[in-house]
């Protein structure tokens, strides 16, 4: 079974410049999350889709984040424009969707705002 | 609300050494817990869970204890092998919700 597939593996930006990362999640997991985890720290949730909709996005800088999944299978997460604070590594996990179910993992997309 | 703490790193251990890496909980409701790892270069995977009080979760030879008393789940290994080099987070997920809330890590090396 292929895992999550993230893509870029890695990104180097200038600030203000636009940046995107793709996730496919598992087939027939329903849903997706948006992780960012900085240097040294846990992951943190930026966003929750249940099939193609946001359920939870709280957690989401709405000013210069958006993030979509149509047709509720891949998912793009865009940042416009980038700071350097957005110097992460962004990960994107799926699962069935079901209380206590295992979040499988993408290998990350890792993040350079020069 | 819900939040994780563990141990702060980085761990340093001889090869065959005993592992423990601290981790404790604060939840709102009654969550499940997990260890995940992640490998250089890597996603994170999840090495273990326990859903209820006292449950014991174990893999590759770690265990932890779900102890609610103590609102801890505290990962140990008897003998460490220099392959778990990695970091390992500690997480929780409430019954009733989706969103995992993860510890900062913990950096284990194993040396020869």
């Amino acid at each position: 079974e292929a895992g999550v597939v993230q893509s870029p593996r890695y990104k180097i930006i200038e600030k203000k410049q636009p940046v995107a990362f793709w996730c496919n999640p598992i087939s027939g997991h329903n849903t997706l999350y948006w992780y960012r985890q900085n240097l040294g720290q846990g992951p943190e949730l930026l966003i929750r889709y249940e099939n193609e909709e946001a359920v939870d996005d709280s957690q989401l800088p709405k000013d210069r984040f958006s993030a979509e999944r149509l047709k509720g299978v891949d998912s793009t997460l865009k940042i416009q424009p980038a700071e350097l604070g957005d110097s992460a590594v962004y990960l994107c996990a799926s699962s069935t969707g079901q209380s206590y179910n295992e979040q499988f993992f993408g290998p990350g997309t890792r993040l350079t705002v020069l | 609300g819900n939040s994780v703490t563990q141990m702060e790193g980085p761990v340093t251990l001889s090869e065959e050494a005993f592992l423990t890496i601290n981790c404790t909980y604060t939840a709102t409701g009654y969550p499940s817990l997990f260890w995940y790892v992640q490998y250089p270069g890597e996603g994170l995977q999840l090495l273990l869970k326990a859903t209820k009080a006292d449950d014991k979760g174990s893999n590759k030879g770690f265990e932890a204890t779900y102890r609610k008393e103590t609102t801890s789940f505290h990962l140990e290994k008897g003998s460490v092998q220099v392959s778990d080099s990695a970091v390992y987070f500690c997480a929780l997920i409430e019954r009733s919700g989706n969103q995992f809330y993860f510890g900062t890590g913990t950096s284990l090396t194993v040396i020869p």
